[in-house]
């Protein structure tokens, strides 16, 4: 299953709204999750199934869609907010991620 | 407090083969499994495979299937990862990360070892 992540980078301000896309080529369900990267570090999981926060992370970030399509919302970025961020199916194997938002500091 | 502690950064030929070393603490390490994922410099995740801790079973990415082996330890709560027949786009980052224990739970990766480069070159 091949997902799809746009757009590749965003460019925003602190205080702004983020909104970043997954499509997959075919229906994954809800197995679907999200991760943060940030330079030098391991990824963190951000969202799971979905739209599932993980434990310890901020009410600012959700995660919605079905199927095919999508969506992780950071809602007023914070600075420790700009990093890469990924999407991970986990319907079929092999798990396969997307490509990678880069939300940037504008 | 859950920990996934990796060995330490690896150069080698090519041809030659790695194996690194994911040391667990913190959870009880036979109700998980590990995923193993790495990242080649500037590039994204790419899934290398997945083995469940209590019993050993694997899936591992079609494109490595031969040269890789992930194994488990239980009574020293370690995951190893092997990688032979090394080339230089095996350079990366190799991570191993706590997941599921069976098929319907895997894939939710919600702690991360810290990563162990490897380096690939003549």
């Amino acid at each position: 299953i091949v997902l799809t992540q746009s757009p590749a980078t965003l460019s925003l301000s602190p205080g702004e709204r983020a909104t970043l896309s997954c499509r997959a080529s075919q229906s994954v369900g809800s197995f679907l999750v999200w991760y943060q990267q940030k330079p030098g570090q391991a990824p963190r999981l951000l969202i799971y199934d979905a739209s599932n926060r993980a434990t310890g992370i901020p009410a600012r970030f959700s995660g919605s869609g079905s199927g095919t399509d999508f969506t992780l919302t950071i809602s007023s970025l914070e600075p420790e907010d700009f990093a890469v961020y990924y999407c991970q199916q986990r319907s079929n194997w092999p798990l396969t991620f997307g490509g990678g938002t880069k939300v940037e500091i504008k | 407090q859950v920990q996934l502690v990796q060995s330490g950064a690896e150069v080698k030929k090519p041809g030659a083969s790695v194996k690194v070393s994911c040391k667990a603490s913190g959870y009880t390490f036979t109700n998980y499994g590990i995923t193993w994922v790495r990242q080649a410099p500037g590039q994204g995740l790419e899934w290398m495979g997945w083995i469940t801790a209590h019993n050993g079973y694997t899936k591992y990415a079609q494109r490595l299937q031969g040269r890789v082996t992930m194994t488990t330890d239980t009574s020293t709560t370690t995951a190893y990862m092997e990688l032979r027949s090394l080339r230089s786009d095996d350079t990366a980052v190799y991570y191993c990360a706590r997941d599921g224990s069976d098929t319907a739970a895997a894939g939710n990766l919600d702690y991360w070892g810290q990563g162990t480069l490897v380096t690939v070159s003549s």
